[in-house]
């Protein structure tokens, strides 16, 4: 009974290509966030939905794409992938008002 | 903005002995919460401790405890009795009470524990 999960764990594409990562949560939270990990481990906020409505969107390229299609999912699409994109991407969720974040296992995306 | 340093990028302990991991907050808010994540070589982030900064009492969490000084803006995490599992990456994070309840991490500190 996995609280968040993600899919894939690992991603290896191509430049240029199109990819997304899909995430579900099964806490019941009603706020759901994506985080990019960088090389230095660096863990920074990409975007925040809140009952499928976006409440957060940091400064990222337009390439990047959320979806929430219910409060119990969202999904990154990523298009025209660039070897900056090459990180580890974390899916998060909680209660909006809540305390801590539960975060999923995350998923190495390798940009070649 | 609200920012949180920590500004030791690597510490290490011997096995069984005590370490202290610092962090500073800058903030205009009065009411938020305080985190340390772990990050082990699995590289799930594990929540070990929270602060809320409307209570004076220092959370504690078995051998985990921390040192809030909400005038001084300081977080630190103190860990006893060390273990081998102990080593990870460990984030400081803080979080508004209010607004989108933003949360923005520190830099992390890789934790060694030396057998």
């Amino acid at each position: 009974d996995t609280a968040v999960s993600q899919t894939p764990k690992y991603l290896v594409t191509q430049m240029g290509n199109d990819k997304s990562i899909k995430c579900e949560q099964n806490l019941g939270h009603d706020t759901m966030y994506w985080y990019k990990q960088d090389s230095k481990k660096f863990l920074k906020i990409m975007f925040s939905y809140n009952n499928k409505e976006l409440i957060i969107n940091e400064t990222v390229p337009n390439r990047f794409s959320p979806k929430s299609p219910d409060k119990a999912h969202l999904n990154l699409h990523i298009n025209s992938l660039e070897l900056g994109d090459s990180a580890v991407y974390f899916c998060a969720s909680s209660y909006l008002a809540g305390e801590e974040q539960y975060f999923g296992p995350g998923t190495r995306l390798t940009v070649t | 903005a609200q920012t949180v340093t920590q500004s030791q990028p690597e510490m290490s302990v011997q096995e069984a002995e005590t370490v202290t991991l610092s962090c500073t907050y800058d903030t205009s808010e009065s009411d938020y919460y305080l985190f340390w994540y772990k990050q082990p070589p699995s590289r799930q982030m594990i929540l070990v401790i929270r602060q809320e900064a409307y209570k004076q009492q220092n959370a504690t969490e078995n051998r985990f405890s921390v040192n809030f000084q909400k005038a001084a803006k300081s977080f630190s995490l103190k860990i006893s009795d060390s273990q081998l599992g102990d080593a990870a990456m460990y984030f400081c994070a803080y979080r508004s009470a209010a607004g989108t309840y933003k949360y923005i991490f520190g830099t992390g500190t890789r934790l060694k524990v030396l057998a």
